[in-house]
């Protein structure tokens, strides 16, 4: 069946400190690769994605995250978070954005 | 530019009655997508429209959910009657074509009482 997992329903880091959120799949196919953000009140925001080529794929605000195919992981990681990175952050894979999506992160951030 | 826009913001309604919500893609968008958030659980793909038909509604729960999308600009989502398990927060997207970025309105906070 596919699915996505985000084991982790809450993180909490403190300001400057460096964040991975973790995404596993399960998909019949190399799937495209999607990381959205929902800061409160707003709707969702792609992050970054990734459809083929370099495994590693830059977004905005400072995110980047890996493809592992070996693993069927592609974790979201920022070197330094900031108070405003303090939302909730959702993996998803699918194609045509027919997404499977996780059930969400959300993210604390100590001051 | 106006991004996606999705009306109301929250509902309040009592079980068995009927709800309607808007969504507003962006201006020339073709592709128009509905996505549904149970509480607690993960957000879930309702269907897609092009333009004005509908392109895969493979997701839609059951009759109770009758998705329109007139003339190919706004689309209305309409659950009558309404049930309990029907809440949670309804997402609108739209994009230009497929496997391109689709752009989310800020969702519908729907409660059935």
């Amino acid at each position: 069946a596919q699915s996505v997992t985000q084991p982790d329903i809450h993180i909490t880091v403190s300001e400057g400190a460096s964040l991975e959120l973790r995404c596993n799949y399960s998909y019949g196919a190399t799937p495209y690769l999607f990381w959205y953000v929902q800061s409160p009140g707003q709707g969702l925001q792609l992050l970054l994605k990734y459809f083929s080529g370099d495994t590693l794929v830059q977004g905005i605000k400072g995110f980047e995250a890996e493809f592992k195919r070996s693993q069927s992981s592609f974790n979201l990681r920022k070197p330094s978070v900031h108070w405003s990175d303090a939302a909730e952050y959702f993996c998803a894979v699918g194609s045509n954005y027919q997404l499977i999506w996780g059930a969400g992160t959300k993210l604390i951030i100590k001051p | 530019e106006a991004g996606v826009t999705q009306f109301p913001s929250h509902s309040v309604i009592e079980k068995g009655q009927t709800v309607t919500l808007r969504c507003d893609p962006i201006s020339g968008h073709d592709n128009l997508y509905w996505y549904r958030r149970v509480m607690g659980k993960e957000i879930k793909f309702l269907l897609h429209f092009v333009k004005e038909s509908k392109q895969d509604e493979s997701g839609m729960p059951n009759n109770r959910f009758l998705a329109e999308r007139t003339g190919g600009t706004y689309s209305t989502l309409k659950v009558q009657p309404a049930e309990l398990e029907d809440s949670g927060v309804y997402f609108c997207a739209s994009s230009q074509a497929p496997n391109t970025e689709a752009f989310f309105g800020q969702g519908t906070r729907l409660t059935v009482v």
